[in-house]
């Protein structure tokens, strides 16, 4: 299996630019999640869906962010506009619903520069 | 509510000694119980995970852990690291059917020659 795909692995912008990071799942899992990642703030769980459809988004820092998942095999972050403090390591991490066996494999991440 | 907390934000070690990672966690339920690795520049890969049955659980590259329920404890060992170990590790615990992980600051593992 190819693992959780991220795109781009990397990414510079400037402040009050709209930015957009894309997430392919693993194949046939049905749970979806988008990670934060900070130094200050560690991990943090932004949004996460079940079956496409977003089930906790209590993360979202703003209504800046925005996330989507049209179908079982993409997902897309946008931040609009974007500021430096946005400054982070965006993971995306799939699930397959098995019960306590469930375990949350992530994707290499994407690092996002606000300048 | 769950909390986790690692108790240490940076160990170093030298090589082919024994470390230990500690992690304590909070919570009114029973949880599930896990240890990620996170090696320069890549996605979070998990180490090991504890569910049940034996409270010793062996994971990937020697590690293993321990589940503790009365002193609320997942400590992470290896009796011998590599160079190859240095790396950040986090704790997370995940209580019931709730999907959500919570996370631990994570430690950072500098293992020198």
């Amino acid at each position: 299996d190819a693992g959780v795909i991220q795109s781009p692995r990397h990414e510079v912008t400037e402040m009050g630019q709209e930015v957009t990071l894309r997430c392919k799942p693993i194949s046939g899992h049905d749970y979806l999640f988008w990670y934060r990642q900070t130094m200050m703030r560690g991990l943090e769980l932004l949004i996460y869906f079940n079956n496409n459809v977003p089930i906790d988004d209590s993360g979202m820092p703003e209504d800046r962010f925005s996330a989507k998942m049209p179908n079982a095999s993409f997902s897309t972050l946008k931040i609009q506009p974007s500021e430096p403090r946005d400054s982070a390591v965006y993971f995306c991490a799939s699930s397959q619903s098995r019960g306590r066996e469930e375990t949350q494999y992530f994707g290499p991440g994407t690092r996002l520069l606000v300048l | 509510a769950q909390s986790v907390t690692q108790l240490d934000s940076q160990v170093p070690v030298f090589e082919e000694a024994p470390v230990e990672l500690r992690c304590n966690y909070s919570s009114s339920v029973s949880v599930y119980l896990f240890w990620y690795v996170q090696y320069p520049n890549q996605g979070l890969q998990l180490l090991l995970k504890y569910l049940s049955g034996s409270t010793l659980v062996k994971g990937i590259n020697g590690f293993e852990a321990e589940f503790n329920k009365s002193q609320t404890s997942f400590h992470l060992r290896k009796p011998s690291v590599h160079i190859s170990d240095t790396a950040e590790y986090f704790c997370a615990v995940r209580a019931g059917n709730n999907r959500k992980l919570i996370w631990g600051l994570g430690t950072s593992l500098a293992v020198n020659p």
